[in-house]
């Protein structure tokens, strides 16, 4: 059984385009979190939320725009997309936010901006 | 806020021997260190952890040290393998309004060598 899922795996688009990104996890945790790994590897956190409230927004362009239907769901939506996004962007899960967990990551998505 | 340092970036070593990599972090109040390893391709999976009130935690072949007056730690896995061959994360856990997130270092490519 997946415990972190993501899709899609791989995304390829062009400057200026909208993509979505959708991560689920079946762990019944109450914190889901988004980071992007840039081409040097360097795992950055973007946001948190915990059961759908946001409490971690890092410095993080406002074209990047999470939700969270429900606690075991969190989407990121990117506007107008940028050479820079390019990246793989990982979701994670933790059990408790405000307690320090280990963290679950998902499979990843490689999103790559021609 | 935190600042995670993690050395050295790249560490080959030969099958058999052991394998050393140092984190330092500056936030004090960090009370949560752990260790991802990721394999190409993959997604960080962690593989110890430590918190603030233990100094030292093994398991089989991998331990951690924690060292809090200096704001160390160091991962320590002996008797490598080839399938260790990885890249490594240490990560410090500062509370953050309340909030807790990781902080991650820079990683360290360890390459064992057959």
């Amino acid at each position: 059984d997946t415990a972190v899922s993501q899709t899609p795996k791989y995304l390829v688009t062009q400057m200026g385009n909208d993509k979505s990104i959708k991560c689920e996890q079946n762990l019944g945790h109450d914190t889901m979190y988004w980071y992007k790994q840039d081409s040097k590897k360097f795992l950055k956190i973007m946001f948190s939320y915990n059961n759908k409230e946001l409490i971690i927004n890092e410095t993080v362009p406002n074209r990047f725009s999470p939700k969270s239907p429900d606690k075991a769901h969190l989407n990121l939506h990117i506007n107008s997309l940028e050479l820079g996004d390019s990246a793989v962007y990982f979701c994670a899960s933790s059990q408790d936010g405000f307690v320090s967990y280990e963290q679950y990551f998902g499979p990843g998505t490689r999103l790559t901006v021609t | 806020g935190e600042n995670v340092e993690q050395h050295p970036s790249t560490l080959s070593v030969q099958e058999g021997d052991s394998a050393v990599i140092k984190c330092t972090y500056s936030d004090s109040a960090s009370n949560y260190f752990p260790w991802y390893k990721q394999e190409l391709g993959k997604r960080p999976q962690l593989i110890i952890d430590i918190r603030s009130n233990v100094g030292e935690k093994k398991d089989q072949r991998i331990a951690v040290t924690l060292n809090k007056t200096a704001k160390h730690f160091s991962l320590h896995i002996t008797e490598t393998q080839p399938e260790d061959s990885a890249v490594y994360f240490c990560a410090a856990s500062p509370p953050t309004s309340g909030t807790y997130k990781y902080i991650f270092g820079t990683g360290t490519r360890l390459k064992v060598l057959a």
